[in-house]
């Protein structure tokens, strides 16, 4: 079974522009989790996806949202970067989410704002 | 923050020996899980120890739980070279998110 695939892998982006990140999860699983992680704060959780709604929220502006298809590829979207939105970006997949199942993230996406 | 902590930061040890990590969480939980992550790439998932549970072992690792005092410990024994990595423990309560704590860097040296 193939594992979750992150795409792309490297992105360099100016302060000011906007970035989509995707995710495609592992076969049959429908919950597609999104985090950042920097090294200044750590991994910290930006939202949750189920069945193409978002049923989770972390702590982060509006300027990150995200959606998930019905095949459920999820993609995240920053708009209005700033520099410190430079970070690996992380998804992870799981049957269903609940009760803090385990989770099986891809390799992230690095993200660098110039 | 809701942020776990983990102790401690950075550990090196040598080939052989045993490592210990401890993480303290702040909130209740439905499990806590451990992950490891080389050089700045994925996580990958290593143990899922639930609240009701007290003790869990998978090959080398033997992860406690002490729900009382809010903080799990993992211990690998016999380290080898290929254990060097970044190690994070991730409370789970009923929702979804995992609360990630700091992290501890583990170099393992032959």
């Amino acid at each position: 079974k193939a594992g979750v695939t992150q795409t792309p892998r490297y992105l360099i982006k100016t302060r000011g522009q906007q970035v989509t990140l995707s995710c495609s999860p592992i076969s049959g699983h429908r919950s597609v989790s999104w985090y950042q992680q920097t090294p200044g704060q750590g991994l910290q959780f930006l939202f949750e996806y189920f069945s193409e709604t978002q049923r989770n929220k972390g702590n982060f502006p509006g300027r990150f949202s995200g959606r998930q298809f019905s095949n459920s590829r999820s993609e995240m979207n920053v708009s209005t970067l700033e520099l410190g939105d430079s970070a690996l970006y992380l998804c992870a997949s799981s049957l269903s989410g609940a009760h803090g199942n385990e989770q099986f993230f891809g390799p992230g996406t690095r993200l660098t704002v110039l | 923050s809701q942020q776990g902590e983990e102790d401690p930061q950075a550990l090196s040890i040598q080939e052989g020996e045993n490592a210990t990590m401890n993480c303290s969480y702040k909130t209740s939980i439905n499990n806590l899980q451990w992950y490891r992550q080389n050089s700045g790439r994925g996580l990958v998932h290593l143990i899922l120890i639930r609240s009701n549970e007290r003790e869990k072992h998978s090959g080398r690792l033997r992860v406690t739980l002490d729900t009382s005092k809010k903080s799990s410990s993992l211990l690998i024994t016999a380290s080898r070279a290929a254990d060097t990595a970044s190690y994070f423990c991730a409370s789970a309560g009923t929702a979804s998110k995992l609360t990630f704590g700091t992290g501890t860097r583990l170099q393992v040296t032959l």
